[in-house]
């Protein structure tokens, strides 16, 4: 059973346009969520984070917007560039910190 | 400050050899976990060490997989006879606190390694 789940595989924006990625849950204990961005043969690159209190977090470009009611969270990149071309994990924990992940969102970000 | 620093970066060994893999930690940071990725799958939670001591190693697949964190630094991961679905990515990542609920505010998260690629043939 899946307890992260991204459901779109591939996401495909313009330059310039916001991109926006989709993360859902099932597990009600996890405490904060974290993005993370990874490129081919590299690891995961920490983004962004969010504490299960908040419902909204903001690093430059990049805003994380936590719904809880319906255990769904979205990344948002605005402006989108070129070089946000890449892999997008959700991940969730609780108090063991023990990372569930989702499968990955690629994101292409053309001219 | 380094990151988390992984070695070796790629190992081609045959199934029934032996492979260990080791990882740096950031400096300071007594949480050390390891993950993997197989097959393109999710990463994958396997254990958690809190300083020198397994906390969580409920990921472990079998016990052809050892952890060690001796001295509370560096941690190697052993596998050992390696089997052909052992091939994968596995990534080391270190945190400063525990619960990371409780901090994550304040900008503690959990950072990841480069990853080490195993592939058993």
């Amino acid at each position: 059973d899946q307890q992260v789940k991204q459901n779109s595989p591939s996401l495909s924006v313009q330059e310039g346009r916001i991109s926006i990625l989709n993360c859902d849950y099932t597990n009600s204990m996890f405490d904060y969520f974290l993005w993370y961005k990874k490129y081919p043969a590299e690891g995961p690159t920490f983004l962004i984070s969010i504490s299960s209190i908040k419902d909204k977090n903001e690093d430059g470009r990049f805003t994380v917007f936590l719904n809880k009611s319906a255990k769904h969270l979205s990344l948002h990149i605005v402006p989108s560039q070129p070089g946000d071309s890449a892999v997008y994990f959700c991940a969730a924990g609780d108090y063991t910190d023990k990372l569930i992940f989702g499968t990955g969102t690629r994101l292409q970000v053309f001219p | 400050e380094a990151g988390v620093t992984q070695f070796p970066s790629h190992s081609v060994i045959e199934k029934g050899q032996t492979v260990t893999l080791r990882c740096d930690p950031i400096s300071g940071h007594d949480n050390l976990y390891w993950y993997r990725r197989v097959m393109g799958k999710e990463i994958k939670f396997l254990l958690h060490f809190v300083k020198e001591s397994k906390q969580d190693e409920s990921g472990m697949p079998n016990n052809r997989f050892l952890a060690e964190r001796t001295g509370g630094t560096y941690s190697t991961l052993k596998v050992q006879p390696a089997e052909l679905e052992d091939s994968g990515v596995y990534f080391c990542a270190s945190s400063r606190e525990y619960d990371l609920g409780l901090s994550i505010g304040a900008g503690n998260t959990i950072y990841f390694g480069e990853g080490s690629w195993l592939t058993v043939v």
